[in-house]
This record gives structure tokens, sequence and C-alpha cells, in this order.
């Protein structure tokens, strides 16, 4: 199984309605983060969070809220999705640097979502 | 704020060697990694280097690190089709203000037969 799931795989809804997506981890990694993939424009950090009561806001957080549920559990929503918003998601976890680690990111497979 | 700057697209032939490169402009940066992304596939960690190494050599992979000119590179010695994908450059710094991963746009890598 893999360390990093994300559900849905695939979604596609209609403008105005609420979507979220969710992100569990077995990594044990306190760290957990939100990207948006959009061709050419790479990757952008929505949100993160580095601990079950640190949520922090990325480069794009408008229109996105999230949730950590638990240390395993990320979960992102988009309020009223707007076609905008149409792109693929990633959640990836870290562990922190005081594991004196590399702080690489370890990632999901991606949500891809689709708003008409 | 902090920036990585990398070209969207290379295009090289079976069995030659394909070179990615990667600017940056944050001096702090501490660890600077390659990801690859297959199709339909997330990032994974291909290879990283610490910034007071100038190189890192993984079989195939050779890594560059000019910290003067805060320039990294990516070597793929002997390019096969499926080295075909998209490669991230990114960059971090204990001191950033986010303690994340400052990614480039990627740069889409075509191998042909």
């Amino acid at each position: 199984d893999a360390d990093v799931t994300q559900t849905p795989r695939n979604r596609i809804t209609k403008t105005g309605k609420r979507i979220m997506l969710e992100c569990s981890q077995t990594k044990g990694h306190d760290r957990m983060y939100w990207y948006r993939q959009d061709p050419g424009l790479g990757l952008q950090l929505i949100y993160y969070s580095f601990d079950v009561k640190d949520i922090n806001k990325g480069e794009i957080s408008d229109g996105y809220s999230v949730s950590r549920q638990a240390q395993a559990k990320f979960s992102l929503s988009l309020e009223s999705a707007i076609p905008n918003q149409t792109a693929l998601y990633f959640c990836a976890t870290s562990a922190s640097y005081r594991d004196a680690n590399t702080g690489e990111l370890f990632f999901g497979e991606g949500s891809r979502l689709t708003v008409l | 704020g902090e920036d990585v700057e990398q070209s969207l697209f290379l295009s090289v032939r079976e069995g030659d060697s394909s070179v990615i490169n990667c600017t940056y402009t944050d001096s702090s940066s501490t660890y600077l990694y390659w990801y690859k992304q297959e199709p339909g596939a997330g990032l994974q960690l291909l290879t990283y280097i610490f910034s007071n190494m100038d190189m890192k050599q993984d079989q195939r992979l050779t890594v560059l690190l000019n910290k003067k000119d805060k320039h990294l590179s990516l070597r793929i010695a002997d390019t096969q089709t499926g080295d075909s994908a998209i490669y991230f450059c990114a960059e971090s710094s204990y001191g950033g203000s986010q303690g994340n991963l400052i990614f480039g746009k990627g740069t889409k890598l075509s191998v042909k037969p």
C-alpha cells in the first residue's frame, strides 16, 4: 500500500459545489502539505501543517480550506468550486527538521479535479 | 521571495546524455533536490545534494552544484525512453519562512528512440 494515499483520484464536479479531497499517511510524519499542479506552472503550495494544531496558508490559499483531523490525516476543501480550480492536487508529507532529515517530501499519487 | 528557474522542455535521443539546468535565488539553501514525475504519478525524489558539496554521482545521474552562481544541474548518462518524465528542481533552507521546498516549474524531458 502507498505511504501517502489520496482520495478521490479523479473527480468531476460542477461550479458552486463543495468538494473535499482527503489525504492519509502511514509514514508517521508531522508535516503535511497540499500542492496544486497546473501545466507549465509547476507546483504551488496551497496549505501546510507542521502538526495537528499548526496550519498555515501557502501561496494560493484563497478559495481553499483545510482540516488536520489527526497526525495522519489532512483534508483539503473547496467550499464553492470554480472552473479555474481545475487542476491536479497533491498531498505530501515530510518529517520535521528536528529529526535531522533532508526535508524530503513524499507525495501521494494525486487527485485530478475537473470543475465544469 | 525565493525563486527556482528551469527551462520547460528538453528533447534528446536515446543513448545521449541529458543535462537539465536550474538556477535558484536563496543563498541560504541547505539542500537542493531533483524530483521526477512520470505521467499520471506523483513526484518522487531522484537525488539530492547538500549545499557544501560540489558534485554527487549516483549510477547514471550526476548532480553538479555551483553555489557561487546558484546553479544546479542534473546529468543523465545514456538516456533511455524510460527517463521521459518531468524533472523538478527544488531547494530548501532551514531558515525558510515556510520550512517547505521551493519548486521550479519542471523540465519535461522527451527521449526519442
